[in-house]
């Protein structure tokens, strides 16, 4: 399984944007590039995914460059509701593998 | 789509007495997975059914743990004995799995406290 590093956390304020990196030194030529969201109490919940380039969804957008051994959520215009933790996570099936999670990055919108 | 229902919310108990849960997944879903996660960690994998068959079991999953899921539907995790060290939040996934690009849909969870 590719490995995961992420800031532990980060500050922002409403109206920002904000860009999480995430590094995957070791990604596979076949491992997606996933993000989850999660609120206290609840779930991860699926935000974005990406194989390269670019992805933009209505929730953020996903910048992979050429060589993919990192990746970057862009969350545009923050608001409070989106203070959460925010997990890369960099895997393929294989059938008997399972994706794991990592620490995550804690982002929180102030006013 | 009513996604993926876990019960229940909340579970109390004392130490050694068994609990069980339980998780029905997104109906179309042949890949359920249960994870356990403890306040400021990410989650931890516990195991994955593909369908009825169970394919991946973590160490993290002692002998006290058990997991079933009977005709690929539902399925129940059951902790035997428990002790002060299973308390955290048991999340339960599905998704439309094997593939390239797998998305994972979770439930809300179960909060386990042992007293």
């Amino acid at each position: 399984l590719a490995k995961t590093t992420q800031p532990i956390s980060m500050d922002s304020y409403e109206g920002q944007e904000v860009n999480i990196t995430c590094s995957h030194n070791n990604i596979a030529t076949n491992d997606y590039i996933t993000w989850y969201q999660q609120f206290p109490s609840q779930g991860p919940r699926f935000i974005i995914q990406g194989y390269k380039t670019k992805v933009t969804n209505e929730v953020a957008s996903l910048f992979i460059p050429a060589d993919r051994k990192s990746s970057t959520l862009s969350l545009p215009r923050v608001s409070l509701s989106d203070t959460a933790v925010y997990y890369c996570l960099v895997g393929v099936d294989t059938g008997r593998r399972a994706l794991t999670f990592g620490s995550g990055t804690r982002l929180q919108v102030q006013p | 789509d009513t996604g993926v229902s876990q019960n229940p919310r909340h579970k109390i108990t004392k130490r050694g007495q068994n609990v069980t849960f339980r998780c029905d997944p997104i109906s179309e879903h042949n890949r359920l997975y249960w994870y356990r996660q403890t306040l400021g960690q990410g989650p931890e994998f516990l195991t994955y059914f593909q369908n009825e068959a169970q394919l991946e079991k973590s160490r993290l999953l002692s002998d006290r743990f058990s997991a079933e899921r009977p005709k690929g539907s539902f399925s129940t995790l059951e902790i035997q004995r428990t002790e002060q060290g299973d308390s955290a939040m048991y999340l339960c996934a599905s998704s439309t799995g094997p593939g390239l690009n797998e998305k994972l849909f979770f439930g809300s969870g179960t909060q386990l406290s042992v007293l």
